[in-house]
């Protein structure tokens, strides 16, 4: 089946820095990701949606300037957490897609972001 | 707005059992719902897809229903494991079909 990586799959930084994070179908080609934020005990919520060479589109209440999405190939889609701050310690998750929401997303196994 | 809502946050059964969650929609009734498993620390996996025309859909020891009438899906999980612990999800398209919504989950625990 298709086959979706993060990396890192945990990493912690100090507050004021900033981390990447990658998302990468292995073994298909994505043209859209969906990068996710998830909390202890809640549900996934959409961050933004990422397209193979266009801008992202970022949801209600995302601030597109900290997080910074770049979806250069079509099997490659990073999230930067600019000027972490402790309250962006969360479960970031990708997913990726071969024919848009109309089909089945496959996703990453997540990386735990902590800010100290 | 579209919701999606999961009113159980856990479940308990025993092995053997069948187990039966709850998927509640709002508003319009989506093209489709999709059910998702995730383990903890993990990100989900899809399990199944059920479309507005479908009325049940199987898979293994998997069953969805999509009830239109009642804005409802139920996912059931026939001859329950242990293994089968983990919470599950279903998620909804958006209303401008460009993403998934996702409810908080079901948390199934299967006891031997």
């Amino acid at each position: 089946g298709a086959v979706v990586s993060q990396h890192p799959s945990w990493v912690i930084c100090k507050s004021g820095t900033s981390v990447k994070i990658e998302c990468r179908s292995l073994d298909f080609q994505a043209t859209t990701m969906f990068w996710y934020r998830q909390f202890p005990k809640q549900s996934l919520m959409l961050m933004a949606t990422s397209n193979e060479g266009s801008k992202a589109t970022y949801e209600q209440g995302v601030e597109k300037d900290k997080f910074l999405i770049n979806h250069a190939s079509l099997t490659l889609s990073t999230l930067t957490v600019t000027s972490a701050h402790p309250e962006d310690s969360s479960f970031y998750i990708c997913s990726a897609s071969v024919g848009g929401v109309s089909y089945e997303q496959y996703f990453g196994p997540g990386t735990r972001l902590t800010v100290t | 707005s579209q919701k999606i809502e999961q009113n159980s946050e856990a479940l308990n059964i025993q092995e053997g059992k069948t187990a039966t969650l709850t998927c509640n929609y709002t508003n319009y009734s989506p093209a489709y719902l999709q059910w998702y498993r995730q383990d903890p620390g993990r990100g989900p996996v899809f399990l199944l897809l059920i479309r507005e025309n479908e009325k049940e859909k199987r898979k293994e020891r998997l069953k969805v229903t999509f009830d239109t009438t009642l804005k409802q899906s139920l996912f059931h999980i026939t001859a329950s494991q242990p293994a089968d612990s983990a919470t599950y999800l279903c998620a909804r398209q958006n209303q401008a079909g460009t993403a998934l919504i996702f409810g908080k989950g079901t948390t199934l625990s299967v006891s031997s």
